[in-house]
């Protein structure tokens, strides 16, 4: 069974860069078919897809979010990274990692982890 | 690219049937049969109940259906049931390889 981990400071500063790992158990991040994304939600509001990427780097991002966001691979430790530059306190939200089946499907999920943006 | 649409809240008594619609565009819902659905309880994290259109992922109650003409996609739920009560997001993806969520629909069992 595949689990999903998040982790990262939950209190980031305005201007300063977000960054968050998700630790991937259960099974191989270098798996062909797999993308591994991130998903956002403002607290009280709709989710927000923010990219996704697979082993090789082959990576998506949200045209909205798409000049602050990296996502790095690291498989020889079987995790993947969220990088966003420039926060704003628009950026506070509980961030999702999750197992995208064939790129189309997220069917395993991280619990989350809320990261706000304040001074 | 902007959001999906769907209704911000759909009710129903307890064994009735309701249904969810998910509208987008002919660059995501009406391109590809590639839409999803998730279930978000509070506090917890979205739960893959529908892919590609209409396919149930093992365990998922039959009581969740999908289905899709043109831009627009509909998940529906028979039978509702009060733990079927959560919020229920759409996404499809896109033209450009990028995914698209659904703005949300609260789904309340009277």
């Amino acid at each position: 069974q595949l689990h999903l981990q998040e982790s990262g400071p939950g209190l980031v500063k305005p201007s300063e860069t977000l960054s968050l790992i998700c630790a991937v158990s259960g099974g191989s991040i270098s798996t062909s078919g797999y993308y591994w994304g991130w998903i956002r939600q403002p607290p009280g509001k709709g989710l927000e897809w923010i990219g996704s990427i697979d082993y090789r780097g082959d990576s998506h991002y949200n045209p909205s979010l798409q000049s602050r966001v990296t996502m790095p691979v690291d498989t020889s430790k079987n995790q993947f990274s969220l990088r966003l530059t420039s926060v704003t306190a628009a950026d506070t939200a509980v961030n999702y990692c999750a197992k995208y089946q064939g790129g189309t499907m997220a069917d395993y999920w991280g619990q989350g982890t809320l990261v706000t943006v304040s001074s | 690219q902007s959001a999906l649409t769907q209704p911000a809240s759909v009710s129903g008594s307890p064994g009735q049937s309701i249904t969810i619609s998910c509208t987008g565009t002919s660059s995501d819902v009406g391109a590809y049969k590639y839409v999803s659905w998730y279930q978000q309880h509070p506090g917890k994290a979205p739960k893959l109940i529908i892919y590609d259109v209409s396919d149930r992922p093992s365990g998922v109650s039959y009581r969740f259906s999908g289905s899709k003409s043109g831009n627009t996609a509909s998940l529906t739920i028979s039978g509702l049931q009060a733990e079927d009560e959560a919020d229920y997001y759409c996404s499809s993806y896109t033209r450009s390889a990028t995914r698209v969520f659904g703005t949300g629909t609260k789904v309340t069992v009277l």
